[in-house]
């Protein structure tokens, strides 16, 4: 068990729809970062919040969007759904944020677009 | 920018046999690499990292990498491979930032 938890663990929509998932960090841990792993991109890094900062972004396309609370759990929205976006998001934390910093992931939240 | 090329997507092994993920990375700047494995239905777990000092990183569960700049290599190895290795095992590279880049992936097999 990384300390990092994600919820929900599966979801199922449709096309058009919006969903957030939902990431809370181990304790302690001031940075979250999301990535999507998919069968044709793999792991792509999505966004980066430290301490309720945005960081850094990726490859996250402008229906994404993500936010990190004052308790440092984070949200990644998902909206337009489309069937290309059915992947595996992964939420990982870590210390500081630093290059030096190991991050530990959770479980992953698997997204199915129908 | 930096990236990370993994050679070889499917690697099988007997078990008891030498295990070895190759992993070659590109980098503007002294690299900070890592060694992640996934098994089915789980999410990543790290096995090692090299940040500086030593170039021949332990790892849990017997494994260890070297670091080699001249190389620019950051292989994975075990010395005898065991059933429950098998999973996609991934190398990355951190960023300025600290995100990761990782390469696409090595499903490890491992036969009896």
């Amino acid at each position: 068990d990384s300390g990092v938890t994600q919820t929900p663990k599966h979801l199922i929509t449709a096309t058009g729809q919006r969903v957030t998932l939902r990431c809370s960090p181990r304790s302690g841990d001031l940075s979250v970062y999301w990535y999507q792993q998919s069968l044709d991109q793999g792991l792509q890094f999505l966004i980066q919040y430290y301490n309720g900062e945005e960081r850094a972004k990726g490859n996250i396309l402008e229906r994404f969007s993500a936010q990190q609370f004052p308790d440092l759990h984070s949200e990644l929205n998902l909206s337009s759904l489309e069937l290309g976006d059915s992947a595996l998001y992964f939420c990982a934390s870590s210390v500081e944020g630093a290059r030096y910093n190991e991050q530990f992931f959770g479980p992953g939240t698997r997204l199915t677009v129908l | 920018a930096q990236s990370v090329t993994q050679l070889g997507s499917h690697v099988s092994v007997s078990e008891g046999a030498l295990v070895l993920l190759r992993c070659n990375y590109s980098s503007s700047v002294p690299p900070y690499l890592f060694w992640y494995v996934q098994y089915p239905n789980q999410g990543l777990q790290l096995l090692l990292k090299y940040t500086t000092g030593a170039t021949l990183v332990k790892g849990i569960n017997g494994f260890e990498a070297e670091f080699k700049k001249s190389e620019t290599s950051f292989h994975l190895t075990k010395p005898s491979a065991h059933m429950s290795d098998a999973a996609e095992y991934f190398c990355a590279v951190s960023d300025r930032g600290g995100k990761l880049i990782f390469g696409q992936g090595t499903e490890l097999s491992v036969k009896p």
